[in-house]
């Protein structure tokens, strides 16, 4: 177990709808990664918040967006989802914003869009 | 750009025997590398970190890692095998400042009894 906490496990919808997706990063950690996970792209980069604030972008989508809150949880929202969206969305936290931190991953959210 | 790369999909190993899986990495600055390993349905898990210092590493459940520079490969090893150890092997590398991690492609270890 690494500490970080993703709810829900999974989640199916429909295209054209919103979801959230939730992260509780380990005990004492302030900074929170967003990955998605699919099987012809592998593990993509989205986003990197530390203590709040944005640090990092990678390939997130517009139709996506995130945030890290005061109590430093992470949700990252999808909308108008599409069929392409559907892969494993891992969240993953660090001590600090260093690029020498090893992260410590959640279990991920498997994300099914139908 | 940093990339990394892991030339092969799929490596397959007896138990016992050494095993080998490949990174090689193209970054503009000092590379900070990282072998992370992913069981079915879970999250990934950090076995081993490259920053400074001694080029061989030691990791997590005997795992160690080569830092080549002149080559710019970050090879993981282990010398026996374990059924246990199949998995899905990710490299992975930052670069610092970016405050992102890059990560490979992966590759698949099979271990057979």
């Amino acid at each position: 177990d690494s500490g970080v906490t993703q709810t829900p496990k999974h989640l199916i919808t429909a295209t054209g709808q919103r979801v959230t997706l939730r992260c509780s990063p380990r005990s004492g950690d302030l900074s929170v990664y967003w990955y998605q996970q699919s099987l012809d792209q592998g593990l993509q980069f989205l986003i990197h918040y530390y203590n709040g604030e944005e640090r990092a972008k990678g390939n997130i989508l517009e139709r996506f967006s995130a945030q890290q809150f005061p109590d430093l949880h992470s949700e990252l929202n999808l909308s108008s989802l599409e069929l392409g969206d559907s892969a494993l969305y891992f969240c993953a936290s660090s001590v600090e914003a260093s690029s020498y931190n090893e992260q410590f991953f959640g279990p991920g959210t498997r994300l099914t869009v139908l | 750009a940093q990339s990394v790369a892991q030339p092969e999909d799929q490596v397959n190993v007896a138990e016992g025997n050494p095993l080998t899986v490949k990174c090689t990495y193209s970054v503009s600055g000092n590379p900070y590398l990282f072998w992370y390993v992913q069981y079915p349905n879970r999250g990934l898990q950090f076995l081993l970190k490259y920053i400074t210092g001694d080029n061989l590493v030691k990791g997590s459940y005997g795992f160690e890692a080569e830092f080549n520079k002149s080559q710019t490969s970050f090879h993981l090893k282990k010398p026996s095998a374990l059924v246990s150890d199949s998995a899905l092997y990710f490299c992975a590398v930052d670069t610092g400042g970016g405050f992102k991690t890059i990560f490979g492609a992966g590759t698949r270890l099979f271990v057979k009894a």
